[in-house]
């Protein structure tokens, strides 16, 4: 079945670069996704790949994406107070108009 | 651009009363909108898939007659949780779908007393 899965915490500090990993199960996924949640808020997309992708960047993030292992990392580059919130990975299979399978969620801490 | 609001913010209503939120996709039109729960530092639960001009599509173990979805226009769908009761308090997220993605509104936090 479906199901992907996240460490649920991470606490680096200030101008670390932060790491957040994620596996997959559905080898059918196309699209894979990383959103942001602030406390009482809805979700922010922060970037998305395809499947046949290996690499993205924009700006301070980077996502890899190991097909073979269904893995996939978030890699946010000089880590900033404000980017402490709670990060979902999620897949599709169809992209937007297909349901998305979310992860557990990884909340970020970043101290100074 | 890619904006979706919800409204409201966050309601608390008495036990038996019908609570009704929106969601807008504010500069795009959304032939799909979803419908999300969420508890307390948990993941986003799928309740249902809005089609607009369609009858919606609901998850297993969700209550199609509890939980009313209409899209009636490709910009506007609601969620009206009836007869609430206190375990239906959570919070309510919605998405309008792109041809690559979601996205999502702030939220609706509906407490029920």
């Amino acid at each position: 079945g479906e199901d992907v899965e996240q460490s649920l915490f991470l606490s680096v500090r200030e101008g670390d670069s932060s790491v957040i990993n994620c596996t997959y199960t559905d080898s059918s996924s196309t699209y894979l996704y990383w959103y942001k949640q602030e406390p009482g808020a809805g979700l922010q997309l922060l970037t998305y790949i395809f499947s046949n992708m290996d690499m993205k960047q924009d700006q301070r993030l980077t996502v890899l994406l190991n097909k073979k292992d269904k893995h996939l990392s978030l890699r946010i580059a000089d880590t900033q107070t404000g980017d402490s919130a709670i990060y979902f990975c999620a897949e599709s299979i169809y992209g937007g108009y297909n349901k998305l399978i979310f992860g557990a969620g990884t909340r970020l801490a970043v101290h100074p | 651009g890619a904006v979706v609001s919800q409204h409201p913010s966050w309601v608390i209503c008495k036990s038996g009363t019908s609570v009704k939120i929106e969601c807008r996709s504010l500069d795009f039109q959304a032939t799909t909108m979803f419908w999300y729960r969420q508890f307390p530092k948990q993941s986003l639960m799928l309740m249902a898939t809005s089609n607009e001009g369609s009858k919606a599509t609901y998850e297993q173990g969700v209550e199609k007659d509890k939980f009313l979805i209409n899209h009636a226009s490709l910009t506007l769908s609601t969620l009206t949780v009836t007869s609430a009761h206190p375990e239906d308090s959570s919070f309510y997220i919605c998405s309008a779908s792109s041809a690559d993605t979601q996205y999502f509104g702030p939220g609706t936090r509906l407490t029920v007393l």
